[in-house]
């Protein structure tokens, strides 16, 4: 099945500083693939919408020159957290769908998520 | 108004109970529904999708009322490895998935 890598799994970084997150589909290509964040015991927020060679498409409220993202291949979107806060500490998940697959769950697989400390 | 509302529990039950969730949309534009699983600290993992005349996988039944905008699903036979935190996601025939905030469940022996 449909397989997508994200890295780093965890990460600690301190107050002003960038940090990177891969988001990988590694046996299928990806035109778009999507970011989402997890607060503590709430649910996965869409965050924005990562289109392959054009700009990224931001849901309300999220700020697009803190969190930038970029889709330069088919199997690949990096989303970069610039100038982090504590609160921006929270767990980052990617997601791609393979639109080649004619399953039941439509094609949707998660990657397993970046949890990000910001001290 | 939340677009995807569920009971956020915990629900905490013994082995062998049935358990029903519960999950209500507002969006009537909505096309695909399902049920995911997510595991503490873990991303979500597809359970399965729900259909308009009901779905059945094992102990586990959804159901999708569209004119109640209303969708279920049981658990029967609670295994200790059921815990975990079931989210009710939808989805308007665009690629965005959207996540409700999910129910607890805790299975105690």
């Amino acid at each position: 099945g449909a397989v997508v890598s994200q890295h780093p799994s965890r990460v600690i970084c301190k107050s002003g500083t960038s940090v990177k997150i891969e988001c990988r589909s590694l046996d299928f290509q990806a035109t778009t693939m999507f970011w989402y964040r997890q607060f503590p015991k709430k649910s996965l927020m869409l965050m924005a919408t990562s289109n392959e060679g054009s700009k990224a498409t931001y849901e309300q409220g999220v700020e697009k020159d803190k969190f930038l993202i970029n889709h330069a291949s088919l199997t690949l979107s990096t989303l970069t957290v610039t100038s982090a806060h504590p609160e921006d500490s929270s767990f980052y998940i990617c997601s791609a769908r393979d639109l080649n697959f004619f399953g039941t769950d439509y094609g949707y697989t998660f990657g397993s998520g970046t949890r990000l400390t910001v001290v | 108004r939340k677009e995807v509302e569920q009971d956020p529990g915990p629900f905490n039950v013994p082995e062998g109970a049935t358990v029903a969730f519960n999950c209500t949309y507002s969006n009537s534009a909505s096309q695909s529904f399902f049920w995911y699983r997510q595991d503490c600290r873990k991303e979500p993992k597809l359970l399965m999708s729900v259909y308009s005349s009901g779905n059945e996988d094992g102990r586990f039944t959804a159901q999708l009322n569209r004119a109640s905008q209303y969708i279920s699903l049981l658990i029967r036979d609670s295994k200790l490895s059921d815990s975990a935190t079931y989210l009710c996601v939808v989805n308007h025939n665009t690629d965005k998935l959207i996540f409700g905030t999910g129910t607890r469940l805790q299975v105690f022996p």
